[in-house]
């Protein structure tokens, strides 16, 4: 079983919509979890970082963290096509790398 | 404030070559951190340093990569005798002085080597 698994989708969704992105995870060790956004060729750009369980939410962004089941997520509401871009879960536990997943391809529809 | 800068951006090796790749960290940044990222792979993590340190290098190949995180200047990762699988791209992250668990790291746009 790999430490984190992502489906890599693509995933496509009219503009508008709510998208969610899931992650899962062996780890009973991680406490720091974060979303990535990686347009094409560019680097990963950090969109929320949380610490344990529960939900933060940035603007239009709310992450979830569901240590119990060792599962997290990440919402987008009121979708933009410049949404459109892969979305990268990363954890680790203290003082340890950060591990990630392969990455969600998204694609906001016009 | 001006983000990661990693440089060159692009480069091509012919095999056999070496690759030193360059990343200035976030000002204010002490910890380093290298990560390589293939076509539909993740970002696997190669190396943290902190100036003149190496902390955690268990994501590099035993042989023909090093990097290094000078007192002064950028840090490198060097790649001895490139050969077509060391095709990629290599990000540069840096984060604030209390390491790599339980803080935020920044990425800089990256260096794509291609080798032929």
């Amino acid at each position: 079983q790999k430490e984190v698994e992502q489906d890599p989708g693509p995933l496509s969704v009219p503009e508008g919509a709510i998208v969610s992105l899931n992650c899962t995870y062996s780890n009973s060790a991680f406490q720091y979890f974060m979303w990535y956004r990686q347009y094409s060729r560019k680097g990963p750009e950090l969109l929320m970082y949380t610490y344990s369980s529960g939900n933060k939410e940035d603007g239009r962004f709310t992450a979830q963290v569901d240590k119990s089941s060792k599962y997290i997520s990440l919402f987008i509401r009121d979708s933009q096509p410049s949404d459109s871009a892969t979305y990268l879960c990363a954890m680790s536990a203290k003082d340890d790398k950060i591990i990630f997943g392969k990455g969600t391809r998204l694609h906001i529809l016009p | 404030n001006a983000g990661v800068m990693q440089n060159p951006r692009h480069l091509v090796r012919r095999r056999g070559q070496e690759a030193r790749l360059r990343c200035s960290p976030m000002k204010g940044h002490s910890h380093v951190y290298w990560y390589r990222q293939l076509p539909e792979e993740g970002l696997k993590f190669m190396v943290y340093l902190q100036k003149e340190n190496i902390i955690d290098e268990s994501g590099m190949p035993k042989e023909r990569f090093s990097a290094e995180f000078p007192k002064e200047g950028p840090s490198i990762l060097r790649i001895q005798q490139v050969v077509r699988g060391d095709s990629a791209a290599y990000f540069c992250a840096s984060s604030p002085s209390t390491g790599p668990g339980g803080n935020e790291q920044y990425f800089g746009p990256g260096t794509r080597l291609t080798v032929t």
